[in-house]
C-alpha cells in the first residue's frame, strides 16, 4: 500500500535561512507526488508535484522539491524563509490505478520566526 | 476565477441530527473528492466521484453518504452525525481523477457535532 511520512512534526527556521521539510514515501510503481500548504483558517494550496523528468521540480512561492528514488524521499526546500511562510505543509502521493486518491502525510507545521 | 467552494464554513450540530455540506466547482471538473482532516493523521479520503452519478467509497466511508447529480455539485451527507465525526472537511476537485491530476481544494468546513 502507498504511504508517506513525514518525520518533523514542526521544524523551526530563521528569516532568511534555507529551510527544508522532509518527506519519504513508499509505493508499488511510479511515484506521483505532490506538495501542498495550508495557512490558518484556509483550504490547501497546491504548491508543487513531480510527475516525471528533472529532479528538482520547481513551484509556487519560490519553494522546490528534489525527487531522489534511492532514498525514497521528496524534500521541500527554500533557499530563504519568509515569516509569512509559516503554515502547514502537506506531502501526498496518489494511489495507483483511477481513484486519484491523494495519500497525506501527516503534515509539517513550518515557523519561521524573524 | 476558478474555484472549489464549500458551505457552511463553520458548523456546530447535535447527534443525529441530519446535516449537508455542499461542494461546488467551477472548472468543469470530472473528479470530485470528500476528504476528512484529524491532528496527525493528515487527510484521508471519504467519498469520490469520477463523474456523473459514478461514486465511490475511500478509506473512511462510514456514517457518510455522497450524490452526484450534476457535474459541479458533490455534496457530503451526514444522516446521523456523531461525535466522531468531528472534524475539518475538505471538497477537492481535478480534471480526470488520473493519478498526475492536480486537486483543487475548497477552503474546508469545520463541523462540531455534539
Amino acid at each position: 500500500a502507498q504511504s508517506v511520512a513525514q518525520p518533523e512534526d514542526q521544524v523551526n527556521v530563521a528569516e532568511g535561512n534555507p529551510l527544508t521539510v522532509k518527506c519519504t514515501y513508499s509505493v508499488s510503481g511510479n511515484p506521483y507526488l505532490f506538495w501542498y500548504v495550508q495557512y490558518p483558517n484556509r483550504g490547501l494550496q497546491f504548491l508543487l508535484k513531480y510527475i516525471t523528468g528533472d529532479n528538482l521540480v520547481k513551484g509556487s512561492y519560490g519553494f522546490e522539491a528534489e525527487f531522489n528514488k534511492s532514498q525514497t524521499s521528496f524534500h521541500l526546500k527554500k533557499p530563504s524563509a519568509l515569516v509569512s511562510d509559516s503554515a502547514l505543509y502537506f506531502c501526498a502521493v496518489t494511489e495507483g490505478g483511477n481513484t486519484g486518491k491523494l495519500i497525506f502525510g501527516q503534515g509539517t507545521t513550518l515557523q519561521v520566526k524573524p | 476565477e476558478a474555484q472549489v467552494t464549500q458551505n457552511p464554513r463553520y458548523l456546530i450540530t447535535v447527534t443525529g441530527k441530519k446535516l449537508t455540506v455542499t461542494c461546488s466547482q467551477n472548472m468543469n471538473h470530472e473528479y470530485m473528492s470528500w476528504y476528512r482532516q484529524d491532528p496527525g493523521l493528515g487527510l484521508r479520503q471519504i467519498y469520490y466521484s469520477m463523474n456523473v452519478e459514478v461514486t465511490d467509497k475511500g478509506d473512511v466511508p462510514e456514517g457518510y453518504k455522497v450524490s452526484r447529480k450534476e457535474k459541479r455539485n458533490f455534496p457530503l451527507i451526514l444522516e446521523s452525525p456523531s461525535p466522531n465525526q468531528t472534524s475539518l472537511y475538505f471538497c477537492a476537485s481535478s480534471s480526470i481523477g488520473d493519478p498526475t491530476d492536480t486537486q483543487y481544494f475548497g477552503p474546508g468546513t469545520r463541523l462540531t457535532v455534539l
